[in-house]
């Protein structure tokens, strides 16, 4: 149980385009759920938090304007990274938990984003 | 915000091989969790473990919250045991975990 689905896990775009991800919790409901972003050979960073029906809360120096994210059900939180250029290629995942207190993150299989 | 971080940063073994992993944070937690990143980026959940101790087959860990360290052992380690290793710790209802620095372990023949 407590599968995480993240869609795509590769894309390569050009410049100046814009890219969607989408986290589904596929086997349970998760409220909450959390965006992270991994460069190559170091940690993974929180970007934002996700609440299902409310607005994300962002890490300090994450552009929300730049890290547009959607939580409209459930099961569905969504990344779209508007006008991407060569500095946001990084590696994208996502993660939730289920609604109880003192369980754990569950995380997807993550997005590698490549921008040319 | 929370400090976390984790030694040996690198570690070499021989196939067969025990290993003792350790996570260090700056605060109190209720939520610490540990993670084996492949070489494809998948994070596989290990334990979740904020405190005390835990064994799955070859992998068992303990986390003395008190005083602020979790280990992670390894035993009869194998060449698919290679990767990046993480600890995630966090604190309170918002549960956001911050990751720590990682140990980068490779097995070889």
């Amino acid at each position: 149980g407590a599968v995480v689905s993240q869609h795509p896990s590769w894309v390569i775009c050009k410049s100046g385009t814009s890219v969607k991800i989408e986290c589904r919790s596929l086997d349970f409901q998760a409220t909450t759920m959390f965006w992270y972003r991994q460069f190559p050979k170091q940690s993974l960073m929180l970007m934002a938090t996700s609440n299902e029906g409310s607005k994300a809360t962002y890490e300090q120096g994450v552009e929300k304007d730049k890290f547009l994210i959607n939580h409209a059900s459930l099961t569905l939180s969504t990344l779209t990274v508007t006008s991407a250029h060569p500095e946001d290629s990084s590696f994208y995942i996502c993660s939730a938990r289920v609604r109880a207190d003192n369980q754990p993150q569950h995380f997807g299989d993550g997005t590698r984003l490549s921008i040319l | 915000g929370i400090q976390v971080e984790q030694s040996p940063p690198d570690l070499i073994l021989q196939e067969g091989a025990n290993s003792t992993l350790r996570c260090n944070f700056s605060d109190s937690v209720n939520n610490l969790q540990w993670f084996h990143q492949n070489p494809w980026g998948q994070l596989i959940n290990l334990f979740y473990i904020p405190s005390g101790t835990k064994q799955n087959g070859r992998l068992s860990a303990t986390t003395v919250a008190t005083e602020r360290y979790s280990l992670l052992y390894i035993s009869s380690s194998q060449t698919t045991d290679s990767g990046v290793y993480f600890c995630a710790v966090g604190f309170g209802t918002a549960s956001k975990l911050t990751f720590g620095t990682g140990t980068r372990l490779q097995v070889t023949l």
